[in-house]
C-alpha cells in the first residue's frame, strides 16, 4: 500500500533562519507531488506541485522554494524565514493520468517562526 | 481566478440533528471532491463527484454535485460526535482548488 511520510511534525524556527521540510512517498511510482500551506481561516493554499523529477511549478510568489531530487521525494526550503511563513505545511501525492485521482496527504508540519 | 466558497464557516449542533453545508463557485469543475480533516492531521478524501446532478451516499452523508458542476452540498443525517471536523471541498480542473472549509462541531 502507498504511504506518505512528512517530517518534522512540529518546528520552531527564528526569523531569518533556513528551512527544509521533507516528504517521501512509498508504494507508488511517478506520483504528482504537492506542497500546501494551511493558515487559520484561509483554507489550503497550493504552493508548489511537481509532475516529475526536477519539474516544479510555483503557484504563489514567496521566499519558499521546492525541489524534487528523486521520484518520490519532495523538499520545501527557504533560505531566510519570515514571520508570515508560520503555518501548517502539508505534502500530498496523487496518481498521474486521471483527473479524479484523490490527493493523499501527509500529517503535516506545524511551523512557527518566532 | 477560480474560487470555492464554503458555507457556513462554522457550525455547532446537537447530536442527532441534520445539517447541510455548501460549496459554491462561479467556475465549472470537471470533478469535485470532499475531504474531512481532523486536528493535527492531513485531509482525507470522503467522495468524488463527477457528473452534473450526481448524488452519492456514504452511510449518513449525502453528497450532491450541481447540475452545472459549479456547486456541491454535503448533507449529514443524525449527526454524531464522530462527525466533528473540518470539511473541505476541492474543485478539480487542470488544477485543484480548495475552499476554506466548514468547521463542524457536534455536541453530545
Amino acid at each position: 500500500s502507498q504511504t506518505i511520510h512528512q517530517w518534522p511534525a512540529t518546528l520552531v524556527q527564528p526569523v531569518g533562519s533556513p528551512l527544509s521540510l521533507e516528504c517521501t512517498v512509498e508504494g507508488t511510482s511517478n506520483p504528482n507531488l504537492y506542497w500546501y500551506r494551511q493558515a487559520a481561516g484561509r483554507g489550503l493554499q497550493l504552493l508548489f506541485y511537481s509532475v516529475g523529477i526536477g519539474q516544479i511549478s510555483s503557484e504563489v510568489p514567496q521566499n519558499l522554494s521546492a525541489s524534487r531530487p528523486q521520484d518520490r521525494q519532495f523538499i520545501l526550503s527557504s533560505k531566510k524565514l519570515l514571520l508570515s511563513d508560520s503555518g501548517f505545511y502539508l505534502c500530498a501525492w496523487s496518481s498521474t493520468g486521471t483527473g479524479v485521482s484523490p490527493l493523499h496527504f501527509g500529517n503535516g508540519t506545524r511551523l512557527t517562526v518566532t | 481566478t477560480q474560487l470555492l466558497e464554503q458555507s457556513p464557516q462554522f457550525l455547532s449542533i446537537q447530536e442527532g440533528e441534520n445539517l447541510t453545508v455548501y460549496c459554491n463557485s462561479s467556475s465549472v469543475f470537471s470533478s469535485l471532491q470532499w475531504y474531512r480533516q481532523e486536528p493535527g492531521e492531513g485531509p482525507v478524501l470522503l467522495v468524488t463527484v463527477v457528473t452534473g446532478g450526481e448524488v452519492k451516499k456514504l452511510k449518513r452523508l449525502t453528497f450532491q454535485f450541481g447540475d452545472a458542476r459549479k456547486d456541491s452540498s454535503l448533507h449529514i443525517t443524525a449527526a454524531q460526535p464522530g462527525d466533528t471536523g473540518l470539511y473541505l471541498c476541492a474543485g478539480r480542473d487542470d488544477k485543484i482548488i480548495f475552499g476554506k472549509g466548514t468547521r463542524l462541531h457536534i455536541l453530545p
